[in-house]
Protein backbone atom coordinates (compact mmCIF):
# COMPACT_ATOMS: atom_id res chain seq x y z
CA UNK A 1 0.00 0.00 0.00
CA UNK A 2 1.14 3.27 -0.97
CA UNK A 3 2.28 5.42 2.23
CA UNK A 4 -1.21 7.35 3.53
CA UNK A 5 -2.70 6.97 6.56
CA UNK A 6 -6.16 8.06 7.95
CA UNK A 7 -7.36 9.34 11.48
CA UNK A 8 -9.21 8.79 13.21
CA UNK A 9 -10.31 5.33 12.01
CA UNK A 10 -14.10 4.97 13.58
CA UNK A 11 -15.67 7.93 14.97
CA UNK A 12 -19.14 8.11 16.49
CA UNK A 13 -20.07 12.09 17.00
CA UNK A 14 -23.13 13.75 17.97
CA UNK A 15 -25.45 15.83 15.21
CA UNK A 16 -24.17 19.60 15.41
CA UNK A 17 -20.37 18.73 16.24
CA UNK A 18 -17.72 19.63 14.33
CA UNK A 19 -15.40 16.91 13.44
CA UNK A 20 -12.25 16.69 11.38
CA UNK A 21 -10.45 14.05 9.48
CA UNK A 22 -6.99 13.79 8.89
CA UNK A 23 -5.01 12.46 6.03
CA UNK A 24 -1.53 11.80 6.03
CA UNK A 25 0.91 10.56 3.52
CA UNK A 26 4.52 10.15 2.80
CA UNK A 27 4.98 9.82 -0.80
CA UNK A 28 4.99 13.55 -1.41
CA UNK A 29 2.31 13.66 -4.21
CA UNK A 30 0.93 16.56 -5.36
CA UNK A 31 -2.56 15.60 -5.66
CA UNK A 32 -4.98 14.48 -2.56
CA UNK A 33 -8.73 13.76 -2.96
CA UNK A 34 -11.18 13.29 -0.11
CA UNK A 35 -14.12 10.29 -1.10
CA UNK A 36 -17.27 9.46 0.54
CA UNK A 37 -18.79 5.72 0.08
CA UNK A 38 -22.27 4.57 0.75
CA UNK A 39 -24.17 1.84 -0.65
CA UNK A 40 -25.83 2.62 -3.82
CA UNK A 41 -23.52 5.63 -4.43
CA UNK A 42 -20.12 4.13 -5.28
CA UNK A 43 -17.38 6.58 -4.25
CA UNK A 44 -18.27 10.40 -4.40
CA UNK A 45 -15.55 13.17 -4.64
CA UNK A 46 -16.05 16.05 -1.93
CA UNK A 47 -13.01 17.90 -2.50
CA UNK A 48 -9.39 18.02 -3.48
CA UNK A 49 -6.27 19.23 -3.59
CA UNK A 50 -3.63 19.89 -6.00
CA UNK A 51 -0.94 21.57 -4.41
CA UNK A 52 -0.70 23.59 -0.48
CA UNK A 53 -3.41 26.15 -0.35
CA UNK A 54 -4.94 24.80 -2.85
CA UNK A 55 -8.23 22.98 -3.43
CA UNK A 56 -11.53 22.64 -5.35
CA UNK A 57 -15.03 21.27 -4.98
CA UNK A 58 -16.20 17.96 -5.81
CA UNK A 59 -19.31 16.96 -6.51
CA UNK A 60 -20.74 16.44 -2.99
CA UNK A 61 -18.93 19.23 -1.35
CA UNK A 62 -21.98 20.70 0.75
CA UNK A 63 -21.27 20.77 4.66
CA UNK A 64 -17.79 20.11 4.03
CA UNK A 65 -14.00 22.21 3.66
CA UNK A 66 -10.86 21.47 3.77
CA UNK A 67 -7.41 22.63 4.17
CA UNK A 68 -4.17 21.64 2.96
CA UNK A 69 -1.17 23.20 4.69
CA UNK A 70 1.36 20.98 4.15
CA UNK A 71 2.33 18.38 1.10
CA UNK A 72 1.75 15.89 3.34
CA UNK A 73 -1.07 16.78 5.17
CA UNK A 74 -5.10 16.96 3.65
CA UNK A 75 -7.98 17.43 6.69
CA UNK A 76 -11.12 16.98 5.65
CA UNK A 77 -13.77 19.34 8.52
CA UNK A 78 -17.57 18.67 8.87
CA UNK A 79 -18.65 22.29 10.41
CA UNK A 80 -21.50 21.33 11.89
CA UNK A 81 -21.91 17.39 11.67
CA UNK A 82 -25.52 15.69 10.08
CA UNK A 83 -27.10 12.55 10.30
CA UNK A 84 -26.69 12.57 6.62
CA UNK A 85 -22.83 12.56 6.78
CA UNK A 86 -22.70 9.07 8.48
CA UNK A 87 -20.42 7.68 5.99
CA UNK A 88 -17.37 6.04 4.86
CA UNK A 89 -14.47 8.46 4.59
CA UNK A 90 -11.40 7.70 1.57
CA UNK A 91 -8.66 9.80 0.98
CA UNK A 92 -6.85 9.24 -1.77
CA UNK A 93 -3.62 10.63 -3.37
CA UNK A 94 -2.34 10.47 -7.33
CA UNK A 95 1.22 11.49 -8.52
CA UNK A 96 -0.26 13.52 -11.23
CA UNK A 97 1.66 15.41 -12.85
CA UNK A 98 4.78 13.81 -12.40
CA UNK A 99 3.23 11.02 -14.52
CA UNK A 100 0.90 10.89 -17.38
CA UNK A 101 -2.36 9.29 -15.78
CA UNK A 102 -4.19 9.70 -12.89
CA UNK A 103 -3.71 6.89 -11.11
CA UNK A 104 -5.19 7.17 -7.49
CA UNK A 105 -4.53 5.23 -4.34
CA UNK A 106 -6.84 4.69 -1.51
CA UNK A 107 -6.06 5.11 2.65
CA UNK A 108 -7.48 2.70 4.96
CA UNK A 109 -10.64 5.04 5.57
CA UNK A 110 -12.43 6.29 8.15
CA UNK A 111 -15.93 5.09 9.55
CA UNK A 112 -17.78 8.26 10.86
CA UNK A 113 -21.21 7.37 12.55
CA UNK A 114 -23.43 11.16 13.30
CA UNK A 115 -26.02 10.48 16.47
CA UNK B 1 -19.38 16.72 -16.77
CA UNK B 2 -18.32 12.80 -16.64
CA UNK B 3 -21.03 10.32 -15.96
CA UNK B 4 -20.03 6.42 -15.43
CA UNK B 5 -22.70 3.82 -15.71
CA UNK B 6 -21.63 0.26 -14.38
CA UNK B 7 -23.28 -3.08 -15.02
CA UNK B 8 -24.62 -5.06 -13.37
CA UNK B 9 -25.29 -4.30 -9.65
CA UNK B 10 -25.00 -7.71 -8.41
CA UNK B 11 -23.41 -11.12 -10.54
CA UNK B 12 -23.01 -14.36 -8.68
CA UNK B 13 -20.87 -17.00 -10.48
CA UNK B 14 -19.87 -20.15 -9.86
CA UNK B 15 -16.08 -20.91 -9.61
CA UNK B 16 -13.92 -21.63 -12.36
CA UNK B 17 -16.67 -19.84 -14.73
CA UNK B 18 -15.58 -15.78 -16.20
CA UNK B 19 -17.44 -12.70 -14.82
CA UNK B 20 -17.86 -9.90 -17.12
CA UNK B 21 -18.30 -6.23 -15.73
CA UNK B 22 -19.48 -3.10 -17.90
CA UNK B 23 -19.07 0.61 -18.03
CA UNK B 24 -20.29 3.22 -19.85
CA UNK B 25 -19.08 7.26 -20.40
CA UNK B 26 -19.72 10.04 -21.29
CA UNK B 27 -17.37 12.00 -21.98
CA UNK B 28 -15.32 11.58 -25.19
CA UNK B 29 -12.22 13.45 -24.14
CA UNK B 30 -11.78 10.80 -21.03
CA UNK B 31 -8.66 8.70 -21.65
CA UNK B 32 -8.04 6.79 -18.83
CA UNK B 33 -10.16 3.55 -17.14
CA UNK B 34 -9.08 2.43 -14.12
CA UNK B 35 -10.70 -0.71 -12.02
CA UNK B 36 -10.69 -1.30 -8.15
CA UNK B 37 -11.39 -3.88 -6.37
CA UNK B 38 -13.28 -3.43 -2.68
CA UNK B 39 -12.79 -6.25 -0.54
CA UNK B 40 -15.51 -6.07 2.62
CA UNK B 41 -14.21 -3.67 5.75
CA UNK B 42 -11.25 -2.76 3.16
CA UNK B 43 -9.67 0.06 0.99
CA UNK B 44 -10.60 0.22 -3.25
CA UNK B 45 -7.16 -1.17 -4.71
CA UNK B 46 -5.84 -0.63 -8.37
CA UNK B 47 -5.97 -4.03 -10.38
CA UNK B 48 -6.01 -2.66 -13.47
CA UNK B 49 -6.21 0.29 -15.80
CA UNK B 50 -6.48 0.92 -19.46
CA UNK B 51 -5.26 4.02 -21.55
CA UNK B 52 -7.07 5.11 -24.20
CA UNK B 53 -4.50 4.51 -26.85
CA UNK B 54 -4.93 0.67 -26.57
CA UNK B 55 -8.29 -1.89 -26.84
CA UNK B 56 -7.35 -4.51 -24.90
CA UNK B 57 -5.00 -4.95 -21.96
CA UNK B 58 -4.41 -8.77 -20.27
CA UNK B 59 -3.11 -9.43 -16.71
CA UNK B 60 -3.02 -12.60 -15.68
CA UNK B 61 -6.85 -13.73 -15.28
CA UNK B 62 -8.07 -10.39 -15.34
CA UNK B 63 -8.59 -8.56 -18.73
CA UNK B 64 -9.79 -4.91 -19.70
CA UNK B 65 -10.94 -3.97 -23.01
CA UNK B 66 -12.45 -0.41 -24.50
CA UNK B 67 -14.65 0.53 -27.47
CA UNK B 68 -13.84 4.29 -27.79
CA UNK B 69 -16.44 4.82 -30.66
CA UNK B 70 -19.03 3.50 -28.22
CA UNK B 71 -17.82 4.96 -25.12
CA UNK B 72 -17.40 1.38 -23.16
CA UNK B 73 -15.18 -0.57 -21.51
CA UNK B 74 -15.66 -3.70 -19.45
CA UNK B 75 -13.73 -5.92 -17.02
CA UNK B 76 -13.23 -9.58 -18.02
CA UNK B 77 -12.42 -12.18 -15.67
CA UNK B 78 -11.37 -15.91 -16.14
CA UNK B 79 -11.32 -18.61 -14.03
CA UNK B 80 -13.06 -17.31 -11.27
CA UNK B 81 -12.36 -17.75 -7.42
CA UNK B 82 -13.53 -17.47 -4.12
CA UNK B 83 -11.22 -14.61 -3.55
CA UNK B 84 -12.46 -12.52 -6.43
CA UNK B 85 -15.28 -11.82 -4.37
CA UNK B 86 -15.14 -8.33 -3.73
CA UNK B 87 -17.12 -5.33 -4.91
CA UNK B 88 -15.33 -4.01 -8.10
CA UNK B 89 -15.29 -0.27 -9.49
CA UNK B 90 -15.16 1.53 -13.08
CA UNK B 91 -13.93 4.94 -12.97
CA UNK B 92 -12.94 7.66 -15.73
CA UNK B 93 -10.61 10.26 -16.27
CA UNK B 94 -9.63 12.99 -18.72
CA UNK B 95 -5.85 12.76 -17.71
CA UNK B 96 -5.14 15.90 -20.36
CA UNK B 97 -7.22 17.95 -18.87
CA UNK B 98 -6.71 20.84 -15.98
CA UNK B 99 -8.34 19.20 -13.40
CA UNK B 100 -7.68 15.84 -12.24
CA UNK B 101 -10.54 13.85 -11.20
CA UNK B 102 -11.88 10.45 -11.64
CA UNK B 103 -15.69 9.28 -11.70
CA UNK B 104 -16.31 6.18 -10.66
CA UNK B 105 -19.14 3.53 -11.18
CA UNK B 106 -21.66 2.85 -8.66
CA UNK B 107 -19.87 -0.89 -8.22
CA UNK B 108 -20.43 -4.52 -8.47
CA UNK B 109 -20.98 -7.31 -6.64
CA UNK B 110 -19.33 -10.50 -7.18
CA UNK B 111 -19.92 -13.30 -5.24
CA UNK B 112 -18.08 -16.50 -6.35
CA UNK B 113 -19.56 -19.65 -4.95
CA UNK B 114 -17.47 -22.19 -4.36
Amino acid sequence: DAGITQSPRHKVTETGTPVTLRCHQTENHRYMYWYRQDPGHGLRLIHYSYGVKDTDKGEVSDGYSVSRSKTEDFLLTLESATSSQTSVYFCAISAIPQVSYNEQFFGPGTRLTVL
Amino acid sequence: GENVEQHPSTLSVQEGDSAVIKCTYSDSASNYFPWYKQELGKRPQLIIDIRSNVGEKKDQRIAVTLNKTAKHFSLHITETQPEDSAVYFCAASNSGGSNYKLTFGKGTLLTVNP
